[in-house]
């Protein structure tokens, strides 16, 4: 069984929706990460989380917001979902500072 | 501010070739840096992870250095194989003062032809 593991993994949606991505991890690990790829671009940080009741934002959180309803579980909200959001989307988690990120498989999002 | 740079931002070869890819950093202070390897529409993976103390480790047909005064790392594949086609991924960690958030380069894509 998949250590992370992101739901969906693939979602079209049109401009002004509201749309959540869930990450789940059985890994036991405190933080947790959302992450954005477009191509030549690479992975920018979304929002983060350290504990359950810690939130930081990233270098692109402007759009999004997140929720870490516990410690296994950290979900990803688009309020109101616009075009240039359209992008790979992963979660990661990892059990300390500079230790390794383990990643989920992705979520592919559509805007149109 | 922190910043990973990697060169180049694509390679092709062909199979049972070796290959070199460029990682140049600025963050500070270092802790470790890690190769990651990322299949396309998959998770990133890590292959290698280098400390200050440590110049060069390998892992099978991947092997990683560090220069930490010049701060730049390299990752050599030796004999490569198509399965080796994917985008490599370097990634910066800062050490105690430094941002607990590591730095990401943009991957360098290679495909490997038969």
């Amino acid at each position: 069984d998949a250590d992370v593991t992101q739901t969906p993994r693939n979602r079209i949606t049109k401009t002004g929706k509201r749309i959540m991505l869930e990450c789940s991890q059985t890994k036991g690990h405190d933080r947790m990460y959302w992450y954005r790829q477009d191509p030549g671009l690479g992975l920018r940080l979304i929002y983060y989380s350290f504990d359950v009741k810690d939130i930081n934002k990233g270098e692109i959180s402007d759009g999004y917001s997140v929720s870490r309803q516990a410690q296994a579980k950290f979900s990803l909200s688009l309020e109101s979902a616009i075009p240039n959001q359209t992008a790979l989307y992963f979660c990661a988690t990892s059990d300390g500072p500079g230790n390794e990120q383990f990643f989920g498989p992705g979520t592919r999002l559509t805007v149109l | 501010k922190n910043q990973v740079e990697q060169s180049p931002q694509s390679l092709i070869i062909l199979e049972g070739k070796n290959c070199t890819l460029q990682c140049n950093y600025t963050v500070s202070p270092f802790s470790n840096l890690r190769w990651y390897k990322q299949d396309t529409g998959r998770g990133p993976v890590s292959l290698t992870i280098m400390t200050f103390s440590e110049n060069t480790k390998s892992n099978g047909r991947y092997t990683a250095t560090l220069d930490a005064d010049t701060k730049q790392s390299s990752l050599h594949i030796t004999a490569s194989q198509l399965s080796d086609s994917a985008s490599y991924i370097c990634v910066v960690s800062a050490g105690l003062g430094g941002s607990y958030i590591p730095t990401f380069g943009r991957g360098t894509s290679l495909i490997v032809h038969p």
